[in-house]
């Protein structure tokens, strides 16, 4: 099974500043089709998860610029510029390379 | 507008049985692999099971292999998660989602004596 590996467990933010979440996998995520299956995702407080960064990089629609991804083929980066109150919950990576999909554990974002 | 809404969820005893249903709107369900994901108490996201377009394919972690069945009917818009031989391990919410991209609200499975 392919393990993604986040870090931290939680960050504490004040508002207006920049907050970045790592996601290390442990097999490449790069398909044959040369996407890159890495998502991200934010479930807030008592909600369902939604969906935020697809196929690595690319920006879920209605979800603001300020949420940016990069990477490579195992190690990813999620940046949140200008941290608003909004942004408060567990954000998770996952991928959809093969079966069993699998998640991250969390990194847990809170307001300073 | 795009939703996904799920039912059939509560409270059960081991060993009992309990289906899931996931009702699609505003999109062409049919174009869409399914799957459901669900997430323990205070605990992370675990995928449960996914299946093809047609329903064709399907695909199960190993813990619920041979316990639950994922089916799916596109005329209906309706996926489902028929769950057999139930244990308090698969007390959780379970979510709906488009494969992995649109999720729904969630459906609460307890299960205990």
């Amino acid at each position: 099974d392919i393990v993604l590996t986040q870090a931290p467990l939680s960050v504490s933010v004040t508002p207006g500043e920049s907050a970045s979440i790592s996601c290390r996998s442990s097999k490449s995520l790069l398909s044959s089709k040369g996407i890159t299956s890495l998502y991200w995702y934010l479930q807030r407080p008592g909600k369902s998860p939604q969906l935020l960064i697809y196929q690595m990089s690319n920006l879920a629609s209605g979800v603001p610029d300020r949420f940016s991804s990069s990477g490579s083929e195992t190690d990813f980066t999620l940046k949140i510029s200008k941290v608003e109150t909004e942004d408060v919950g567990v954000y998770y990576c996952g991928h959809r390379l093969e079966y069993p999909l699998t998640f991250g554990s969390g990194t847990k974002l809170e307001i300073k | 507008e795009v939703q996904l809404a799920e039912s059939g969820g509560g409270l059960v005893q081991p060993g009992r049985s309990l289906k899931l249903s996931c009702a699609a709107s505003g999109f062409t369900f049919s174009d869409y692999y399914m799957a459901w994901v669900r997430q323990a108490p205070t605990k992370g996201l675990e995928w449960v099971a996914s299946i093809s377009y047609d329903g064709g394919s399907t695909y199960y972690r190993d813990s619920v292999k041979g316990r639950f069945t994922i089916s799916r009917d596109n005329a209906k818009s309706s996926l489902y998660l028929q769950m057999d031989s139930l244990r308090s391990e698969d007390t959780a919410t379970y979510y709906c989602t488009t494969g992995l991209l649109l999720w729904g609200q969630g459906v609460m499975v307890t299960v205990s004596s």
